[in-house]
């Protein structure tokens, strides 16, 4: 059964700030990885979706990598503003769970002004 | 625009009810999703569709039942079977089905249900 784990739980970190969050999943043959932003009492928006043939995809301030072999992939948030504080979650679809997604619990960022 | 809508924003159930929650989408997708979010963590699957007519049980479908009679329309309805029924949840909507080569999945508003 896959499972997917995203550390640390919440990061605080001052504006301007360059950052990464983590996301790893357990079993290597997914088909690809998603990452989504939520706002508190709002539905999931997606950021990026990377397939398993990519090692990243790049979307404005944000960048997210995979590494399959390692069972890891990253968002890299530069230049971080206080608009980016909200919960980032990320999901991983293979063909172990029937090609179903498998969600983390996300990471809370606070970017403080 | 098109997009996901999820009808009510927020529901109040009593006891004993069963409750239908509504999810409709114009993105003239085939899979359509249910899951449910607990504070503090990540989303778990009650129910998905890959096409009309068609449904699949998730990972905690207990008390939870659906239907997809038309492509644009998939709701869940809460028995009183289910035994903790408070959360929030979530529809989603991709072309095929998620975690499939390349397949995005895209997300309503969400519905809050709490039982009074």
């Amino acid at each position: 059964k896959q499972e997917v784990t995203q550390i640390p739980a919440a990061l605080s970190v001052p504006e301007g700030e360059n950052l990464v969050l983590n996301c790893s999943f357990t079993d290597s043959a997914i088909y690809n990885l998603q990452w989504f932003r939520q706002d508190p009492g709002k539905g999931l928006t997606s950021l990026l979706l990377i397939q398993s043939s990519q090692r990243e995809q790049t979307s404005g301030r944000l960048n997210a990598s995979l590494d399959k072999s390692s069972g890891r992939s990253t968002l890299y948030i530069a230049a971080s503003q206080p608009g980016d504080s909200a919960t980032y979650l990320c999901a991983v679809g293979g063909n172990t769970n029937a090609g179903k997604s498998t969600f983390g619990d996300g990471t809370t960022l606070t970017v403080k002004p | 625009d098109g997009g996901i809508t999820q009808s009510p924003k927020y529901l109040f159930r009593k006891e004993g009810q069963n409750v239908t929650l509504s999810c409709e989408q114009n993105l003239n997708h085939d899979a359509m999703y249910w899951y449910r979010q607990d504070p503090g963590q990540g989303l778990r699957l009650i129910y998905y569709s890959q096409i009309v007519n068609d449904f699949q049980k998730g990972d905690i479908a207990e008390g939870y039942s659906v239907s997809r009679e038309k492509k644009e329309s998939f709701p869940l309805t809460v028995t009183s079977a289910q035994k903790n029924p408070t959360a929030f949840y979530l529809c989603a909507s991709s072309i095929r089905l998620a975690g499939g080569p390349g397949n995005e999945q895209f997300f309503g508003p969400g519905t809050r249900l709490t039982v009074l």
